[in-house]
């Protein structure tokens, strides 16, 4: 089974902490993602990964930056963290471009 | 903005067939449509997925009409356990290469 895994499931930061979130998975998966989710809204994509050291944009990137040194693990790193980006953080990963698998998830709150 | 509609929530008894549609006109000549089903505090699982006509699996039917504008999940027999939010996913022609749009899912509730 594909196992994707994030660093936290329960975090608390601080309006303008720097903040990473860390996602790894164990399948050797080109495309890598990650979403934020929030009531109402559903999954919104902030950046996806579909090699090393490669990123694309998604829907809502601003505020928000990822990393890609190895092709297991993902970050999303918050540069200065404000309290509208207390979210559910999801990632995922995927072989093919749509049936990913996800982790369980981060819920940030900034205070 | 989601490329793709359903509708918010549904409820249902134990025991009846559940049809959740999901519309999706930009609908890219390639893609494939699929389905994930979401429970409180975990990540989305997948569940389904199909080009056209229907496909069946031991969870799900997911049947497509030939214009491909649409698909329905269907659950036979629904129980408890099937509450969840389940969301459609489906490429987008209308960006760049790896856009994906999840639709903003539908909340299912089962009750006895």
């Amino acid at each position: 089974d594909v196992k994707v895994t994030q660093s936290s499931r329960y975090l608390v930061k601080r309006t303008g902490e720097k903040v990473f979130l860390e996602c790894v998975q164990d399948m050797d998966h080109e495309n890598m993602f990650w979403y934020r989710q929030d009531p109402g809204l559903g999954l919104r994509l902030i950046y996806f990964s579909y090699d090393v050291k490669m990123k694309e944009k998604g829907d809502i990137p601003e505020g928000y930056s990822v990393s890609r040194e190895k092709k297991e693990r993902f970050s999303l790193i918050l540069e200065s963290a404000s309290t509208n980006q207390t979210s559910m953080y999801l990632c995922a990963s995927s072989y093919a471009r749509d049936t990913q698998y996800f982790g369980p998830g981060t819920r940030l709150t900034v205070l | 903005l989601a490329k793709t509609t359903q509708p918010i929530s549904m409820d249902s008894y134990e025991g009846q067939e559940v049809n959740i549609t999901c519309s999706h006109n930009n609908i890219a000549t390639n893609d494939y449509i699929t389905w994930y089903q979401q429970f409180p505090s975990q990540g989305p699982r997948f569940i389904i997925q199909g080009y056209k006509t229907k496909v069946t699996n031991e969870v799900a039917s997911l049947f497509i009409p030939a214009d491909r504008k649409s698909s329905t999940l269907s659950l036979p027999r629904v129980s408890l356990s099937d509450t969840a939010v389940y969301y459609c996913l489906v490429g987008d022609d209308s960006n760049s290469g790896y856009a994906l749009n999840f639709g903003k899912g539908t909340s299912l509730l089962v009750t006895p």
